[in-house]
């Protein structure tokens, strides 16, 4: 089945660790996205990427980072220069062009 | 700057009954996109619908139905003889272009939290 494939569904990190989220897509999308969700809140956009090798910084990309080193794949990493980041992050994709995005089933990050 | 508000945070209805979840927007763009999404419980977000700012046809799709009024700036959405499995969150959302053209983002409302009771 064509979809978003997001690991690990949930994931525990120590204060100060760097932590990858996996994101990967056999939609053949070009654009992918990276959101976050914190409880009772809307989605944020973190970083999202529109063509292999070039990616562009959302709404609130400090202390994350992403790379596009495949068309398939748009993998997260949580710094620890990211201040409060356990959260529900979502990862999309769309056709270029295209404004209808499609969300994988996310994975929530719990710092402790 | 693009903003969309769903006043409704929680709303808890008995099954069979019609419930409308309200979603206002605010854009200066005059060609723009609205969405619905739903969130069950498992996390994913499941697309509805996409309505372009030309379009105020009312659309219905099943139980579901959407009532799209740009004078007031509204996408509200209506789900009619509601069941447990539309227990979920609600999202709608706006477009916005963004990276030079040719791509999008979406700018969420916070989502209303619909709890349908046997």
């Amino acid at each position: 089945d064509g979809g978003i494939t997001q690991s690990p569904k949930y994931l525990f990190r120590k204060e100060g660790q760097n932590v990858t989220l996996s994101c990967e897509q056999n939609l053949n999308h070009d654009a992918m996205y990276w959101y976050r969700q914190d409880p009772g809140q809307g989605l944020r956009l973190i970083y999202y990427s529109q063509i292999v090798n070039d990616f562009q910084k959302g709404d609130i990309a400090e202390g994350y980072s992403v790379s596009r080193e495949k068309k398939e794949s748009f993998p997260l990493t949580v710094t620890s220069a990211q201040k409060n980041p356990t959260a529900f992050y979502l990862c999309a994709s769309s056709i270029r062009g295209w404004n209808t995005i499609y969300f994988g089933e996310g994975s929530w990050l719990t710092v402790v | 700057a693009q903003k969309v508000t769903q006043a409704q945070t929680e709303i808890s209805v008995v099954e069979k009954e019609d419930v409308t979840l309200d979603c206002v927007y605010e854009t200066r763009d005059t060609t723009y996109y609205l969405f619905w999404y739903k969130q069950p419980p498992s996390g994913e977000l499941v697309f509805l619908i996409r309505r372009n700012s030309f379009d105020e046809q009312n659309e219905i799709s099943g139980r579901y139905s959407w009532n799209f009024q740009k004078s007031t700036s509204s996408f509200n959405f209506t789900i009619t003889a509601s069941q447990v499995v539309d227990s979920a969150v609600y999202f709608c959302a706006l477009s916005e272009e963004i990276g030079g053209g040719s791509n999008y983002k979406l700018t969420f409302g916070k989502g209303t939290l619909l709890t349908v009771n046997p």
